[in-house]
């Protein structure tokens, strides 16, 4: 079974503070790791994946994501919060070696202050 | 492209009647998720279809619950009969399957409310 666990159901940052959001995976294989965000009434949008290769992975809106094997995580990170990355944030995984559907974490609500 | 395109926005209904939920995937896509969420159990996979045949139903509840794909641009999630329990965001994604590395693409969601 694959599942992933995101242990904050809310992170609360200043605006231009460093960022995490943290997020840990169990699968049987080697997984493929995914980071989405959700605005408020809207679907979700694909922020970055780990596929394989650098365990540093950059995507949209300047955020990034370090992949640790060793500790089956996949935290995504800012250097810089702004107010508009307050957002619902969910991390996935799929397991490379049973089938196309994602498994999602229950989310991580970001709140960036003034 | 329009991405992946659902209707209805917003759908509010008496328990017991029926409800059909529509999507509309984006053009080239071979992978289609039908996800519900709610606040108390977050993102949970329903069915998902590669070519229009369905791969996995086994995250549907009950069989109150069908989906089907008739075509490659076009799938209905139906519920018969409704019930409160039901009422959550149903979204529909797609996927172009580059060896399971695809990213998901999701639709806006069509919100439920059973009464």
């Amino acid at each position: 079974a694959q599942s992933v666990a995101q242990p904050e159901d809310q992170v609360n940052v200043a605006e231009g503070n460093p960022l995490t959001v943290k997020c840990t995976y169990s699968v049987s294989g080697n997984p493929y790791l995914f980071w989405y965000v959700q605005y408020p009434n809207r679907g979700l949008q694909f922020l970055l994946k780990y596929i394989t290769g650098d365990n540093l992975v950059k995507g949209s809106y300047g955020f990034e994501a370090e992949f640790n094997k060793s500790q089956t995580s996949f935290h995504l990170k800012k250097p810089s919060a702004l107010v508009s990355d307050s957002a619902l944030y969910f991390c996935a995984v799929r397991d490379r070696n049973s089938g196309y559907a994602l498994n999602f974490g229950k989310g991580t609500s970001l709140l960036v202050t003034p | 492209d329009a991405g992946v395109i659902q209707s209805p926005r917003h759908e509010v209904t008496e328990m017991g009647q029926e409800v059909t939920l529509r999507c509309k995937p984006i053009s080239g896509h071979d992978y289609l998720f039908w996800y519900r969420q709610t606040m108390m159990r977050g993102l949970e996979l329903l069915i998902y279809f590669n070519n229009n045949v369905p791969i996995d139903d086994s995250g549907m509840p009950e069989d109150r619950f069908s989906a089907k794909m008739p075509n490659a641009s076009f799938s209905t999630l139906k519920i018969q009969p409704s019930e409160p329990r039901d009422s959550a965001v149903y979204f529909c994604a797609s996927s172009l399957g580059l060896g399971n590395t695809g990213e998901l693409f999701f639709g806006e969601g069509s919100r439920l409310t059973v009464l």
